[in-house]
């Protein structure tokens, strides 16, 4: 039963190219989130969202832009790759509040840029 | 100073011992802490959280907070095979983000 879907497991992209990741989350879950994912570094926040229209950002949302139109769509925008861009995208959805801090993840999306 | 500091590893363990893994953490980051696991190319999945100071116990995993030193610890008895994996350490503070170490890589021999 998958909960948190990523569209896209492996991307490959070119320098300059305009990159959407998807991500959708069928557990009517009001926060989401984007993290990248690299050896030595760990997950490193870019974007999340509260609510519908809603976003805040992360610790590196350089070069990055999120849409979340509608509750269960979360969508990472790479308006330019680059190819200190190439990583491990994971998508997470957890419900409101502090005591309700599971996060549900994606299978994830690598993403090359060449 | 990172919110979340892991000590990266490798850690690799007889099948059997304990396998301890630590985290320290900043004042940015006291609020709730939780250990997840990730297998090589998989997700990372929820095995442990902690919220209060002291122990908690789940199965063969043992999370330890100590609030005054700012360090977490998940302790993994009787390791197992299965159990090989990368260990992330989170915290979370007052707002909804949960802070990650940058995760230790655990290789339990057989």
């Amino acid at each position: 039963d998958v909960k948190v879907t990523q569209s896209s497991r492996y991307l490959v992209k070119r320098t300059g190219e305009k990159v959407f990741l998807e991500c959708v989350q069928d557990m009517d879950h009001e926060n989401m989130f984007w993290y990248r994912q690299d050896p030595g570094l760990g997950l490193r926040l870019i974007y999340f969202s509260y609510d519908v229209k809603m976003k805040e950002k992360g610790d590196i949302p350089e070069g990055y832009s999120v849409s979340r139109e509608k509750k269960e769509r979360f969508s990472l925008i790479l308006e330019s790759a680059s190819t200190n861009q190439t990583s491990m995208y994971l998508c997470a959805s957890k419900l409101q509040g502090t005591g309700a801090n599971v996060l549900t993840f994606g299978a994830g999306s690598r993403l090359t840029v060449l | 100073q990172k919110e979340v500091e892991q000590n990266s590893g490798p850690l690799s363990v007889p099948e059997g011992a304990i396998a301890s893994l630590n985290c320290t953490y900043s004042d940015r980051v006291s609020q709730s802490f939780f250990w997840y696991r990730q297998y090589s190319g998989k997700s990372p999945e929820l095995i442990m959280s902690i919220y209060s100071n002291g122990d908690k116990e789940d199965g063969r995993f043992t999370a330890q907070l100590n609030k005054a030193s700012q360090y977490v610890s998940l302790l993994i008895r009787d390791s197992q095979p299965s159990d090989s994996a990368t260990y992330l350490c989170a915290g979370q503070g007052d707002d909804y983000k949960l802070s990650f170490g940058a995760g230790t890589t655990v290789t339990v021999r057989a």
